[in-house]
C-alpha cells in the first residue's frame, strides 16, 4: 500500500522568511496530493492541492510542486506570518470508482516566530 | 459554505461500552469516510463508503467497528466494546462524485468527535 513520508517533523522560521515542507510517496499510481493545515484541536483544512497532471500550483503565498518521476512533492510558504503556525499534513491518494483512500504523512509542526 | 457536521463534539465513555458517532456529510456528496487521529499523531484512514456499502477499509477497521447510513443524511460510526486505545479524534469526511479517475477530488473534513475511553 501507499506510504507517505514527510520532512521535517518540526520547523521554526522567522516571520517573513520562507518555509518548505517535503513529502515522498511510494505508490506511483497515486494521482492527487493535497496539503492540509491543522490548528490545535481543529479539523484539517485544505490549503492547496495538486493533481498528477500538473507540476506546480500557486495560490498567493502558498505553492506546491510535484515531481512524479521522483515521487515527491513540496509545500512552499513565502512571507510567513505568525498565523501560519500550525501542523501541516501532506497526503497522497489514488482515485478509484469507489472513492479515494488518502494516506497522510506524519505532519510538520511549523512555528513562525515574530 | 456547506460543511460536514459531526456529533457529539466530545464523548467520554467507559471501557467496554458501545459508542455511536454521527456525521452529516455535505448534501451532494456521494463518498463518505471516517478517519482517526490519536493525539499528536497523523490522521489515519479507517473506512470509505459508497453506494450504501463499504468500499475500502484499513486494518484498523476490525470487527469492533461498523458504519451505517441509516437515512438519506446521516452517516454513523459504531464502536462496540470500546478499548482505552480507541481514545482519539474521529473525523468524518465526504467528497463529490469522481468524474475523472485520472484526477482526484478534495475531501472535506468535519470538526471531529473527540472520544475519550476511561
Amino acid at each position: 500500500g501507499e506510504n507517505v513520508e514527510q520532512h521535517p517533523s518540526t520547523l521554526s522560521v522567522q516571520e517573513g522568511d520562507s518555509a518548505v515542507i517535503k513529502c515522498t510517496y511510494s505508490d506511483s499510481a497515486s494521482n492527487y496530493f493535497p496539503w492540509y493545515k491543522q490548528e490545535l484541536g481543529k479539523r484539517p483544512q485544505l490549503i492547496i492541492d495538486i493533481r498528477s497532471n500538473v507540476g506546480e500550483k500557486k495560490d498567493q503565498r502558498i505553492a506546491v510542486t510535484l515531481n512524479k518521476t521522483a515521487k515527491h512533492f513540496s509545500l512552499h510558504i513565502t512571507e510567513t506570518q505568525p498565523e501560519d503556525s500550525a501542523v501541516y499534513f501532506c497526503a497522497a491518494s489514488l482515485t478509484a470508482w469507489y472513492g479515494q483512500n488518502f494516506v497522510f504523512g506524519p505532519g510538520t509542526r511549523l512555528s513562525v516566530l515574530p | 459554505e456547506p460543511e460536514v457536521t459531526q456529533t457529539p463534539s466530545h464523548q467520554v465513555t467507559q471501557m467496554g461500552q458501545e459508542v455511536i458517532l454521527r456525521c452529516v456529510p455535505i448534501s451532494n456528496h456521494l463518498y463518505f469516510y471516517w478517519y482517526r487521529q490519536i493525539l499528536g499523531q497523523k490522521v489515519e484512514f479507517l473506512v470509505s463508503f459508497y453506494n450504501n456499502e463499504i468500499s475500502e477499509k484499513s486494518e484498523i477497521f476490525d470487527d469492533q467497528f461498523s458504519v451505517e447510513r441509516p437515512d438519506g443524511s446521516n452517516f454513523t460510526l459504531k464502536i462496540r466494546s470500546t478499548k482505552l486505545e480507541d481514545s482519539a479524534m474521529y473525523f468524518c469526511a465526504s467528497s463529490e462524485t469522481v468524474l475523472d479517475p485520472s484526477s482526484g477530488n478534495t475531501i472535506y473534513f468535519g470538526e471531529g468527535s473527540w472520544l475519550t475511553v476511561v
